[in-house]
């Protein structure tokens, strides 16, 4: 159980283009969901915290015109990263939470977006 | 705020020794602490958690972690190191007095653990 996917795994882009990366929840109803930026050889950093129903809360220096956080229903959120350049090559990884087990975050295997 | 250090960026360990992965934090209210793995382009796999109890916590694939309130640390542990441990490691910490469990984790840079045959 508590499995958490992610659409695509991989995504190579024109600069200026727009992507569009789902994370899913695939066997519970995810109250929360997060969305975390990993840089070659750096540690995670969180992004973004998405709440089913609302807006997402943006951490300080995350553009929230840049990088669009939609969280439709309890078991889908989607990170769109809006004219994309090359300098928001990275991997995106995802996190979910639910109401029962929210000390632990179940996370995607990540998307590896290059941009050209 | 509340932050999580690594101070190794790789540690290099004898098949069949004991392994230590150092991690600290600092958190203003009560430290949740995790660690996950993570291997070369895939997501991060859950080890083992502190919330509460027992300072000494046990978690996944035979690894341990001590919490230790007065220094502040949540080193990773594990009796006899095997090459299919070889991965990179985080600590990550959040504050267990807010948010009502929807915050984000702070993460450590991550530790790389290689296990020589």
């Amino acid at each position: 159980g508590a499995v958490v996917s992610q659409h695509p795994s991989r995504v190579i882009c024109k600069s200026g283009t727009s992507v569009k990366i789902e994370c899913r929840s695939l066997d519970f109803q995810a109250t929360t969901m997060f969305w975390y930026r990993q840089f070659p050889k750096k540690s995670l950093m969180l992004m973004a915290t998405s709440n089913e129903g609302s807006k997402a809360t943006y951490e300080q220096g995350v553009e929230k015109d840049k990088f669009l956080i939609n969280h439709a229903s309890l078991t889908l959120s989607t990170l769109t990263v809006t004219s994309a350049h090359p300098e928001d090559s990275s991997f995106y990884i995802c996190s979910a939470i639910t109401g029962l087990t929210y000390n632990e975050q179940f996370f995607g295997p990540g998307t590896r977006l290059t941009v050209l | 705020a509340q932050s999580v250090a690594q101070p190794e960026d790789q540690v290099n360990v004898a098949e069949g020794n004991p392994l230590t992965v150092k991690c600290t934090y600092s958190v203003s209210g009560n430290p949740y602490l995790f660690w996950y793995v993570q291997y070369p382009n895939r997501g991060l796999q859950f080890l083992l958690k502190y919330i509460t109890g027992d300072n000494l916590v046990k978690g996944s694939y035979g690894f341990e972690a001590e919490f230790n309130k007065s220094q502040t640390s949540f080193h990773l542990k594990k009796p006899s190191a095997l090459v299919s441990d070889s991965a990179l490691y985080f600590c990550a910490v959040r504050d267990g007095n807010s948010g009502g469990g929807a915050d984000g984790l702070t993460f450590g840079k991550g530790t790389h653990l290689i296990i020589q045959p």
